[in-house]
């Protein structure tokens, strides 16, 4: 079975850091290009980051750039969301989601892990 | 506040066809796919439209997307209790360089 599982969440304190983990199953993870959705709570969804398979190529949306990086261990079957300089705004559940290249679109998504960022 | 634009409700009842749109600019929808998502209460979004118009496998044909200029649309015919969601686009936008959605769509089958 395809899926991901995302894990890490938890309570943190502003200004705080964060690494969330995203294991990969089911599939050859590095042939899939992969992305963090997140969604604070009763809000709509909010892109935040992107890599491709090697690795070689990210993207990163304005409101977490320079606090957040992405990573992956093609050998662990593994996605990572390293967060720094944590905001209250930052609270949400991320998810982890799997692209299909030809197609561009977010097949696969985790069941989410909750961050709350709060003193 | 999304540069997607949609709007935040819609309503049917059942047996009904509703339009979900999504408007945006030249620099997404008016240069690339739309995507939709549905997302069920207390769920993670599901893929239900992907390059403007096709349908993942298992998705009902009761579902179909269309894409003018820079809109989108999405149109759900025959409706169901069960389509009773929230519902979101997205696009990739050239000149952020970000993917973008919408800000969500919660439709509700009366």
């Amino acid at each position: 079975e395809v899926q991901l599982v995302e894990s890490g969440g938890g309570l943190v304190q502003p200004g705080g850091s964060l690494r969330l983990s995203c294991a990969a199953s089911g599939f050859t993870f590095s042939n899939y290009e992969m992305h963090w959705v997140r969604q604070a709570p009763g809000k709509g969804l909010e892109w935040l980051s992107y890599i491709t398979g090697s690795g070689n190529i990210i993207y990163y949306a304005d409101s977490v750039k320079g606090r957040f990086t992405i990573s992956r261990d093609n050998a662990k079957n593994s996605l990572y969301l390293h967060m720094s300089g944590l905001k209250a705004e930052d609270t949400a559940v991320y998810f982890c989601v799997r692209e299909l290249a030809e197609e561009d679109a977010f097949d696969i998504w985790g069941q989410g892990t909750m961050v709350t960022v709060s003193s | 506040q999304s540069v997607l634009t949609q709007s935040p409700s819609a309503s049917g009842t059942p047996g009904q066809r509703v339009t979900i749109s999504c408007s945006g600019s030249s620099s997404n929808i008016g240069s690339d796919y739309v995507f939709w998502y549905q997302q069920l209460p207390g769920t993670a979004p599901k893929l239900l439209i992907y390059m403007n118009n096709q349908r993942p496998s298992g998705v009902p044909d009761r579902f179909s997307g269309s894409k003018s200029g820079t809109s989108a649309s999405l149109a759900i015919s025959g409706l169901r209790s069960e389509d009773e969601a929230n519902y979101y686009c997205a696009a990739w936008d050239d000149s952020m360089r970000n993917w973008l959605f919408g800000g969500g769509t919660k439709l509700t089958v009366l």
